[in-house]
């Protein structure tokens, strides 16, 4: 069965500093991986998504993730913080066995301080 | 906007009492996604249905119970409602492969009292 952890419940980054969310997966067959931003009051949007061909994938709002097999991770990247993306996001893991389950992290909530 | 519709956006009940929620998937798409998000539990895969049939189920309560009608809207039904079951309630929907986008509704507030 897949599973996904979030490492970090919150994390707190300056204006214009690195954003860095991580992912971890547990997968017995080539997942497919989502990241989702949720706002206050929202409902989950996606920012980008792994399934297949490059493992760098580019997403909205200037975000990137990469899909490091070996690691079985998939990072959230964005080079300069913006006040805008305070929110919680959400790393999301789908394969093609046991059902159309996605199973979703546990959320990491972004703080970005002025 | 997602183009999916959740109705009522906020709702209070009290205990024991059964309510049910609403969801409108985008045009076009089959498939319907349950999902419950509380601080405790955070978010929660309830169940899918696609096409008007069940498709996966996941942490589901045997007191709720949900169903995708011919004109592909659902509904989720919850009862015997306890104080725990205050949370958040999204519906998602997409065409139907694990590797599309879910787009997600605004959500229902389910408070129990």
């Amino acid at each position: 069965a897949q599973s996904v952890t979030q490492l970090g419940s919150h994390v707190s980054v300056s204006e214009g500093a690195l954003v860095l969310l991580r992912c971890n997966y547990s997968s017995s067959v080539p997942p497919y991986l989502f990241w989702y931003v949720q706002y206050p009051n929202q409902g989950l949007q996606l920012l980008l998504k792994y399934t297949t061909g490059a493992t760098l994938v580019k997403g909205i709002n200037g975000f990137e993730a990469e899909f490091k097999k070996s690691e079985t991770s998939f990072h959230l990247t964005k080079p300069s913080a913006h006040m805008s993306d305070a929110a919680e996001y959400f790393c999301a893991v789908s394969t093609n066995t046991g059902g159309f389950k996605t199973i979703f992290g546990a959320g990491t909530r972004l703080f970005v301080k002025a | 906007d997602s183009g999916v519709t959740q109705t009522p956006k906020h709702l209070i009940t009290a205990t024991g009492q059964r309510v049910t929620l609403r969801c409108s998937p985008r045009s076009g798409d089959l498939s319907v996604y349950w999902y419950q998000q509380s601080l405790d539990q955070g978010l929660q895969f309830l169940i899918q249905y696609y096409n008007g049939e069940e498709r996966a189920k996941g942490n589901i309560l045997e007191r709720f119970s949900a169903q995708q009608f011919p004109d592909l809207h659902s509904e989720l039904n919850l009862s015997s409602l306890e104080l725990g079951d205050s949370a958040l309630y999204f519906c998602a929907s997409n065409v139907g492969e694990n590797t599309d986008t879910q787009y997600f509704g605004p959500g229902t507030r389910l408070t129990v009292l």
